[in-house]
């Protein structure tokens, strides 16, 4: 089955700058890779997603990368504020339904 | 974007008894919806797939004579942990796929079994 690995755990950074979570994930089928935010007690918000025939996606701060290659993506959340921080989760799977999430990355944006 | 809605957000129970908990799409149908288990400070973990009119398929290791699956429409999916016990305890989470494909997750619901 599919293993999806996430770094870092927890991630601090100041407001303003740039936040950068890294997924790896094992199963070359897998051709949708989603990141959800996670607010504390509530369920998980899909905030952007790729397929496997694109290799980058953008949505205002948001961007995610694709190497299928290197079976790797990464979130990338530029000029950070305080209500982004969050737990963020990766995952992938071969369609919307299945899909494997990573162990996820707890976000603090530093006022 | 689609809503979901889970029921109840939290509940404690006794060990013992049993807990019903409901996932409903709110503006679309949903043929399929899915259960989630988190233990704190970790990942989701599928736990069953409920379809429509049909018996759910349950995940490896996850006991479908304890954690019952029932989705009578196509806008409600019930879980229902029978003789629950503190191990149980957990936050439980619904997503339901809608008719294009992507899938909208609950709220949660926290379960605290004493």
């Amino acid at each position: 089955g599919e293993n999806v690995e996430q770094h870092p755990s927890t991630l601090s950074v100041q407001e303003g700058d740039s936040a950068v979570i890294k997924c790896t994930y094992s199963d070359s089928a897998s051709n949708y890779f989603p990141w959800y935010k996670q607010e504390l007690g509530k369920g998980p918000q899909l905030i952007i997603d790729i397929r496997s025939n694109v290799g980058e996606k953008k949505d205002q701060r948001i961007a995610v990368t694709l190497n299928k290659t290197a079976k790797h993506f990464s979130l990338h959340i530029t000029e950070t504020q305080p209500e982004d921080s969050a737990v963020y989760f990766c995952a992938a799977g071969p369609g919307y339904q299945k899909v494997t999430f990573g162990t996820g990355t707890k976000l603090q944006v530093i006022p | 974007g689609a809503v979901v809605s889970q029921h109840p957000s939290w509940v404690i129970c006794k060990s013992g008894t049993s807990v019903k908990i409901e996932c409903r799409s709110l503006d679309f149908q949903a043929t399929t919806m899915f259960w989630y288990r988190q233990f704190p400070k970790q990942s989701l973990m599928l736990m069953a797939t409920s379809n429509e009119g049909s018996k759910a398929t349950y995940e490896q290791g996850v006991e479908k004579d304890k954690f019952l699956i029932n989705h009578a429409s196509l806008t409600l999916s019930t879980l229902t942990v029978t003789s629950a016990h503190p191990e149980d305890s957990s936050f439980y989470i619904c997503s339901a796929k809608s008719d294009t494909g992507e899938l909208f997750f609950g709220e949660g619901s926290r379960l605290t079994v004493l």
